[in-house]
């Protein structure tokens, strides 16, 4: 079942200007992830929330964890044309290994130059 | 370096025939993951397995098969009983509650 849902499903912005994209999901997680995949290749793992952290950072990227309201945001500051890729987020509700993680419809980023 | 590799990255079957996949990674991980994805869509799993000589079923396992004799190793069958098997197939693999490491991925294309 699909529990994480990204949202928008496509943004096109200007290279220099923040992209911001939302995940929402429906039951307790143990941690959740956000993930990049470049046309016809495989996902790339980007960064990874407890669900005991509010906000974790790396580099450019910003993510936010709210429990209360089952949702994350991926913020992406500065863009780049190099930044066009899908971005998918996983939950994780912990039990043992990645066989639990579900991924979302993902959600399409174009940077433009 | 440490990876995932996935062969072919294209392959090409007729209806009707099986189709092999090839996974191999040598990150020394306990687990490896095949996954489907469809245009548009997210990755649905398809097999998983947390040991050699084991595996388990995930949500979409009808139509396929794998083995697991060597840890580095998790090749995925596609049957003739995959009712739809044109795809995007990944594999993943990882290290106890860590995230997943993927392979590039196999595109099959079945007419």
């Amino acid at each position: 079942s699909q529990q994480g849902e990204e949202d928008p499903q496509a943004l096109s912005i200007q290279e220099g200007e923040n992209a911001t994209m939302n995940c929402s999901y429906k039951t307790s997680i143990n941690n959740l992830q956000w993930y990049r995949q470049n046309s016809g290749r495989g996902l790339v793992h980007l960064i990874l929330i407890r669900s005991n952290e509010r906000e974790k950072h790396s580099g450019r990227l910003r993510v936010t964890l709210d429990t209360s309201k089952k949702s994350s945001s991926l913020l992406i500051t500065a863009s780049r044309a190099a930044d066009t890729a899908s971005y998918f987020c996983a939950t994780d509700n912990g039990d043992n290994y990645g066989q639990n993680f579900v991924f979302g419809p993902g959600t399409r980023l174009s940077v433009l130059p | 370096d440490g990876g995932i590799t996935q062969s072919p990255k294209y392959l090409f079957r007729k209806e009707g025939q099986n189709v092999t996949l090839s996974c191999e990674q040598n990150l020394n991980h306990d687990a490896m993951y095949w996954y489907r994805q469809d245009p548009g869509q997210g990755l649905r799993l398809i097999y998983y397995s947390q040991i050699v000589n084991d595996f388990q079923k995930g949500d979409i396992a009808e139509g396929y098969s794998v083995s697991r004799e060597k840890k580095e190793s998790f090749p995925l069958t596609v049957t003739s009983a995959q009712k739809n098997p044109t795809a995007f197939y990944l594999c993943a693999s990882s290290r106890h509650n860590s995230p997943l490491h993927f392979g590039n991925g196999t595109r099959l294309t079945v007419t």
